[in-house]
């Protein structure tokens, strides 16, 4: 399996634009995460689904952050307006079912900078 | 609300060393315990998990015991590598739901 993919692998744009981020999860796997790593704040959850559903957005920063995820094998996170304080590591995750016990599988990450 | 604490890095040591990093959590019910592992430029992998008390992860020679008792599920290798060097996160998930809390990680630097 090619695992998870994400894109782009960098993204540099001007604060004010619009950015999306692209992840493809594993085939199969029923979960899917967006998490958020930065020097400051370390890893964060910002959502995930289940079966395409959101089930917790709680860690979603304000509405300027959105994610879908139209079927099993795609999702996107959008910032719009972007701003400096969004540069970060953005990592999706997937994995196969939907308990605590299973393990989440990683992207390589898309490296965002805000200017 | 539930937290991991991580011992603070960068922890250096020479290669054929023991390695110890600390994690200690707090969490209601009875969650599931993980370390990931990050290399330079690349996303979190697996490196070993223990699901109840008393259950020991191993992988890679690296292991951790799930310890109620004391809220710990500390890492160790008896002789690592260069190739060890990384970021490790101590990580759980709480009882029946699917997420996951991440330490601060832990940078660990071996040299020859």
């Amino acid at each position: 399996d090619a695992g998870v993919i994400q894109s782009p692998r960098h993204e540099v744009t001007e604060m004010g634009q619009e950015v999306t981020l692209r992840c493809k999860p594993i085939s199969g796997h029923n979960s899917l995460f967006w998490y958020r790593q930065t020097m400051m704040r370390g890893l964060e959850l910002l959502i995930y689904f289940n079966n395409n559903v959101p089930i917790d957005d709680s860690g979603m920063p304000e509405d300027r952050f959105s994610a879908k995820m139209p079927n099993a094998s795609f999702s996107t996170l959008k910032i719009q307006p972007s701003e400096p304080r969004d540069s970060a590591v953005y990592f999706c995750a997937s994995s196969p079912g939907g308990t605590g016990t299973d393990t989440q599988y990683f992207g390589p990450g898309t490296r965002l900078t805000v200017l | 609300g539930d937290s991991v604490t991580q011992m603070e890095g960068p922890v250096t040591l020479s290669e054929e060393a023991f390695l110890t990093i600390n994690c200690t959590y707090t969490a209601t019910g009875y969650p599931s315990l993980f370390w990931y592992v990050q290399y330079p430029g690349e996303g979190l992998q697996l490196l070993l998990k223990a699901t109840k008390a008393d259950d020991k992860g191993s992988n890679k020679g690296f292991e951790a015991t799930y310890r109620k008792e004391t809220t710990s599920f500390h890492l160790e290798k008896g002789s690592v590598q260069v190739s060890d060097s990384a970021v490790y996160f101590c990580a759980l998930s709480p009882g029946g739901y699917n997420k996951l809390i991440f330490g601060a990680g832990t940078r660990l630097a071996v040299h020859p």
